[in-house]
C-alpha cells in the first residue's frame, strides 16, 4: 500500500523567513495530493491541494510543487507569520475520493 | 459548506467498557466514511472505511471484533470500540469524501478524545 514520508518533523523559522516541508510517496498511482494545517485538538485543515497533471499550485503566501517522476511534493509558506505555527501533514491518495494516507507530520514553529 | 458532526468531543470511560462514537453528515448524504485514530504528536492512521449498506473495510492490522464500525444510513456512521482499554486511549477522527461537485473536499469531524481509566 501506500507509505507517504515527510520531512521535517520539526522546522523552526523566523517570522518572515519562508518555510519548506518535503514529502515522498511510494505508490505512483496517487494523483491527489493535500496539505493539511491541524491545531491541537482540532480537526486538519486543508490549506493546499495540488492532482497529478499539475507540477505546481500557489495560493498566496502558499504554494505546493509536485515531482511525479521523482514522487515527491513540497509545501511553500512565505512570509511566515506566528499564525502559522501548527502541525502540517501532507497526504496521498490513488483518486480525489479515496483514502487518504498522511505524512507523519512537521510541527512548524514561527519565532517572532 | 459540508459539515460532519462528530460526537462525543471527549469521554472517559472505565477498562472494559464500550463506547460509542458517532458522525454524522448535516447537509449531505455520504455513503462513505473513513476512520482514522491519531496518537498524541502523532500522524492520523487509516483505521477503516464504512459505507453504506455494506460491511466496513478495515486497514490491516485494524481488529475488527474491537473496532466496530456500522454505516446505518446515508448520514450516519458509527464506531464503537469495545472492551476498551488504556491503550485505546487517542484522538478518533471521521473524515467524509468530497461531495459529487467536487468542491467541498474531505470533510473531517470535530474528532472524540477517548480516554480509558
Amino acid at each position: 500500500g501506500e507509505n507517504v514520508e515527510q520531512h521535517p518533523s520539526t522546522l523552526s523559522v523566523q517570522e518572515g523567513d519562508s518555510a519548506v516541508i518535503k514529502c515522498t510517496y511510494s505508490d505512483s498511482a496517487s494523483n491527489y495530493f493535500p496539505w493539511y494545517k491541524q491545531e491541537l485538538g482540532k480537526r486538519p485543515q486543508l490549506i493546499i491541494d495540488i492532482r497529478s497533471n499539475v507540477g505546481e499550485k500557489k495560493d498566496q503566501r502558499i504554494a505546493v510543487t509536485l515531482n511525479k517522476t521523482a514522487k515527491h511534493f513540497s509545501l511553500h509558506i512565505t512570509e511566515t507569520q506566528p499564525e502559522d505555527s501548527a502541525v502540517y501533514f501532507c497526504a496521498a491518495s490513488r483518486t480525489y475520493g479515496n483514502k487518504l494516507v498522511f505524512g507523519a507530520g512537521t510541527i512548524l514553529r514561527v519565532k517572532s | 459548506g459540508a459539515v460532519v458532526s462528530q460526537h462525543p468531543s471527549r469521554v472517559i470511560c472505565k477498562s472494559g467498557t464500550s463506547v460509542k462514537i458517532e458522525c454524522r453528515s448535516l447537509d449531505f448524504q455520504a455513503t462513505t466514511m473513513f476512520w482514522y485514530r491519531q496518537f498524541p504528536k502523532k500522524s492520523l492512521m487509516l483505521m477503516a472505511t464504512s459505507n453504506e449498506g455494506s460491511k466496513a473495510t478495515y486497514e490491516q492490522g485494524v481488529e475488527k471484533d474491537k473496532f466496530l464500525i456500522n454505516h446505518a444510513s446515508l448520514t450516519l456512521s458509527t464506531l464503537t470500540v469495545t472492551s476498551a482499554h488504556p491503550e485505546d486511549s487517542s484522538f478518533y477522527i471521521c473524515s467524509a469524501p468530497p461531495g459529487g461537485d467536487s468542491s467541498t473536499g474531505y470533510t473531517f469531524g470535530s474528532g472524540t478524545r477517548l480516554t480509558v481509566v
